[in-house]
């Protein structure tokens, strides 16, 4: 079965730095997300994307943050000047569809130093 | 969005059935009922949709009764390997913008 891909599978930066976290979704699928979840909370949504361009962000996603599909598979999230706070997994979904279930990789375990 | 409530915690044993109920009392009429899983260190998966009456999959089925203000999801004779919590979403019915609740954490012991 397709599967959602991430890479790392875990990120240690210092605080200040800039990291990109790489997501290859499943081929098919046009529709991409980004969500995190910060240890022992609930999952949080964080962008939408479809024909290269946020459909919807929340309001976590500030302008520290920016997503971009630089080629036909990949999908990348890139978190600027990174914070403690930032500390978190971070899942990269994708579904074929709206109306369709989003697929998630396993996720990035993002540690800020 | 209408908001869920979960119990936080269940605990079960290897081949008996578990039912997980959610209630909802604020759901919208085109609002459908969705379950995810996810397991430690692993992103959720989808396990069953509905909006009323049952929805049998495979994996599950999902109870709603007729005014929709609560549902179950039903695990037949579960397994080790059904450790994991379990989330209700509750939404349009389309799959994009997934809000996630805190879910019930399901243990399955020997």
């Amino acid at each position: 079965e397709p599967e959602v891909t991430q890479t790392p599978s875990h990120q240690v930066t210092q605080m200040g730095q800039e990291v990109i976290l790489r997501c290859v979704p499943i081929s098919n699928h046009l529709y991409f997300y980004w969500y995190r979840q910060i240890l022992g909370q609930k999952v949080e949504f964080l962008v939408s994307f479809y024909n290269n361009e946020i459909s919807e962000k929340s309001e976590i996603f500030d302008d520290q943050f920016s997503v971009e599909r630089p080629d036909g598979s990949n999908f990348t999230l890139k978190i600027r000047s990174t914070k403690l706070e930032d500390s978190a997994m971070y899942f990269c979904a994708s579904n074929p569809g709206e109306d369709q279930p989003q697929h998630f990789g396993d996720g990035t375990r993002l540690s800020i130093l | 969005l209408a908001k869920t409530t979960q119990p936080i915690s269940m605990d079960s044993y290897e081949g008996q059935e578990v039912n997980i109920t959610c209630s909802h009392n604020n759901i919208a009429t085109n609002d459908y009922i969705t379950w995810y899983q996810q397991f430690p260190s692993q992103g959720p998966r989808f396990i069953i949709q509905g909006y009323k009456t049952k929805v049998t999959n495979e994996v599950a089925s999902l109870f709603i009764p007729a005014d929709r203000k609560s549902s179950t999801l039903s695990l037949p004779r579960v397994s080790l390997s059904d450790t994991a919590v379990y989330y209700c979403l509750v939404g349009d019915g389309s799959f994009q913008k997934l809000v996630f609740g805190t879910g019930t954490r399901l243990l399955v012991s020997p």
